[in-house]
């Protein structure tokens, strides 16, 4: 168990309206991930993080910002949410020397 | 750059069916190749991994041997469960990345 949370696990939002969600993690893991998943597209990166305060962008980074002030915690922010991001978010981290990806449970996000 | 395939699902067998998800992967260097494992609603899981050539994964009957010569990783099992029924996942990873790759994934779906 990496002890990966993720919070809020489910949620309903209005079209325009920011929205921030949080990965915690317990165990001091280096990297860090946020993925999308949607039917028919597998998982896509949106942004990951490489050390605290390091990030960079993934595939699908458009409308998407992220923070990681400390080690334990990175966010995703959707600064003004549309019906393109209703989606399931994943946050993983990544073992160091193995590569092993571990994920957390999701977030179900609605955006109507 | 580095990629993966799998096939497409959906894959529906019968209980103690022989199941072959097929991987192939197109990578420069050395990487090491995962399956993970994703139950409704959860996040995804490490299934099992191989980390160099001729290298044999394997956790919960489940297998997958690391072919260099032909640049795939097939998942095998021999007689699938009811509980086998998941999406099933190809990556891969090395060191000079901090991205893991996946394939598109494939439902399985296992009837009794």
């Amino acid at each position: 168990d990496a002890g990966i949370t993720q919070s809020p696990r489910h949620k309903v939002t209005e079209t325009g309206t920011p929205v921030t969600l949080r990965c915690h993690q317990t165990e001091n893991h280096r990297y860090m991930y946020w993925y999308r998943q949607d039917p028919g597209h597998g998982l896509r990166l949106i942004h990951y993080s490489y050390g605290v305060k390091d990030t960079d962008k993934g595939e699908v980074s458009d409308g998407y910002s992220v923070s990681r002030s400390k080690t334990e915690d990175f966010l995703l922010t959707l600064e003004s949410a549309t019906s393109s991001q209703t989606s399931v978010y994943f946050c993983a981290i990544r073992e160091p020397d193995s590569y092993e990806q571990y994920f957390g449970p999701g977030t179900r996000l609605t955006v109507t | 750059g580095n990629s993966v395939t799998q096939m497409e699902g959906p894959v529906t067998l019968s209980e103690e069916a022989f199941l072959t998800i097929n991987c192939t992967y197109t990578a420069t260097g050395y990487p090491s190749l995962f399956w993970y494992v994703q139950y409704p609603g959860e996040g995804l899981q490490l299934l099992l991994k191989a980390t160099k050539a001729d290298d044999k994964g394997s956790n919960k009957g489940f297998e997958a041997t690391y072919r260099k010569e032909t640049t795939s990783f097939h998942l095998e099992k021999g007689s699938v469960q009811v509980s086998d029924s998941a999406v099933y996942f190809c990556a891969l990873s090395d060191q000079r990345s901090f991205k893991t790759i996946f394939g598109a994934g494939t439902r399985l779906f296992v009837k009794a």
